[in-house]
């Protein structure tokens, strides 16, 4: 597609659930990226893939995040057993794998409750 | 932590140019600076950046000082479409960009 699709674009679940939220990236770029915003503040990175691989997921705030890219394009952040203070916006982006540039598209964003 | 810092808000009349400071007085030589905006309830954009010289396109004008530690964007005409958080962001480690709060830009009609 002509950009980065986020869904679901809202969840809301309870305390103790599961999540999966989804990105399709731009169609040919390698890198994939996940950050997570929190009311007032700037994007906070959660991880990086090139291609199939995580590259640096030294952001995931704990083992209950995960995150796929299986086949190097469509990926998945998944949180098990969510807390209240997940609660955010979880922003998925992608970019041309240029050296020394970071030229990100972001997607609008997958705006996660937990109650 | 944020590697520049940004005045919190800022306004600017609407068809005048805004001039957007941020200061990164840590920043390495081969480190650029980066500026994002974001409208309420979007995704961040991209907008410009640059290392050393300054940079146009056809959004904004990137004006870096000569010894790098602070940087102006520049939106020549601003329109209220204009109006958003914008942040100044220097190259973590790694492909990590590091953000802080941002400037919150309101034009006024």
């Amino acid at each position: 597609g002509a950009g980065v699709s986020q869904t679901p674009s809202n969840k809301v679940t309870e305390k103790g659930k599961y999540v999966e939220l989804r990105c399709d990236p731009i169609s040919g770029h390698t890198a994939l990226y996940w950050y997570r915003q929190s009311l007032g503040q700037g994007p906070e990175f959660l991880i990086y893939f090139q291609g199939t691989g995580a590259a640096d997921d030294s952001g995931l705030p704990n083992d209950r995040f995960f995150a796929v890219r299986p086949e190097g394009s469509v990926s998945t952040l998944k949180i098990q057993r969510t807390e209240r203070g997940d609660s955010a916006v979880y922003l998925c982006a992608s970019s041309l794998d240029r050296a020394g540039a970071n030229v990100l598209t972001f997607g609008a964003g997958s705006r996660l409750t937990v109650l | 932590d944020a590697k520049t810092t940004q005045p919190t808000s800022m306004d600017c009349a609407e068809g005048r140019a805004a001039n957007l400071p941020c200061n990164h007085s840590t920043i390495s030589g081969n480190e650029y600076v980066y500026w994002y905006r974001q409208i309420h309830s979007q995704g961040p954009q991209y907008i410009i950046h640059g290392l050393k010289n300054n940079e146009t396109n056809e959004m904004a004008s990137l004006i870096i000082t000569e010894d790098r530690k602070s940087s102006t964007l520049i939106l020549p005409h601003a329109t209220l479409r204009d109006t958003a958080v914008y942040y100044c962001i220097v190259k973590g480690s790694n492909y990590q960009l590091i953000w802080g709060a941002g400037t919150k830009l309101i034009i006024k009609p």
